[in-house]
């Protein structure tokens, strides 16, 4: 089974207008964080937003929040106020397990694509 | 503070040859994992260091290896070179110390064309 799974391989959305990306994820291991990646066409992964499984609030950082839903295990972006700099890959990743495992594991990603 | 840096940018290589791709953490950053990425396949774990000792591998053949200096620095090395080896390799830096809300900041990635 799919570890993270992002069921929207790309999405169209008008300049200004919020956007949420879905993220769904499974694992048994009651410790584990969750966080959202941007990467435009150059390559590099920009880490945009965290989420911890023991967190009561949902994630915000700026634009971005992570609506964070445990039990449904749901952890989606939401964008707001979208801009044409928006438009990129964005991938979310969980990381579980005991201390020191650095290892995170990736969904397959959203291309985002924002219109003017 | 500088970002994770990765050499060289680009690489063309052909079938059997060896490759070798560097990568430079953030200042105080410990540990260093290594992904590759593949239309096909996605983003995978390839393996992660931590005071020069790996301490996490994933599930790739041998030919795949690396290491980590004194620094922190860290180098990847891919020996006998097959055509699926092109991908683009990211490289990523942490603290290595907290779990489980430890971010990982990558660098740009190397890209690699295996000919």
């Amino acid at each position: 089974a799919q570890k993270i799974t992002q069921t929207q391989p790309g999405m169209f959305v008008q300049e200004k207008e919020a956007v949420t990306l879905d993220c769904t994820y499974d694992t048994s291991d009651p410790s584990y964080g969750l966080f959202w990646y941007k990467q435009p066409s150059s390559g590099e992964m920009i880490f945009l937003i965290y989420q911890g499984s023991y967190d009561q609030q949902n994630a915000t950082e700026g634009r971005y929040s992570l609506n964070f839903q445990k039990a449904r295990k749901s952890a989606n972006l939401v964008i707001s106020a979208s801009q044409l700099g928006d438009s990129a890959m964005y991938f979310c990743a969980m990381r579980e397990g005991n201390f020191g495992n650095e290892k995170l594991t990736f969904g397959t990603g959203t291309r985002l694509t924002i219109i003017p | 503070k500088a970002g994770v840096t990765q050499t060289p940018r680009y690489l063309i290589k052909t079938r059997g040859q060896q490759v070798t791709l560097s990568c430079s953490p953030i200042s105080g950053h410990r540990s260093v994992s290594w992904y590759q990425q593949t239309p096909g396949q996605g983003l995978q774990f390839l393996f992660e260091y931590f005071s020069e000792t790996q301490r996490n591998k994933g599930n790739f053949p041998g030919r795949f290896s690396g290491r980590q200096f004194s620094n922190s620095r860290s180098e990847m090395n891919v020996s006998t070179l097959e055509l699926g080896d092109s991908a683009l390799y990211l490289c990523a830096s942490s603290l290595g110390q907290a779990f489980p809300q430890e971010t990982q900041y990558f660098g740009p990635g190397t890209r690699l064309l295996v000919l």
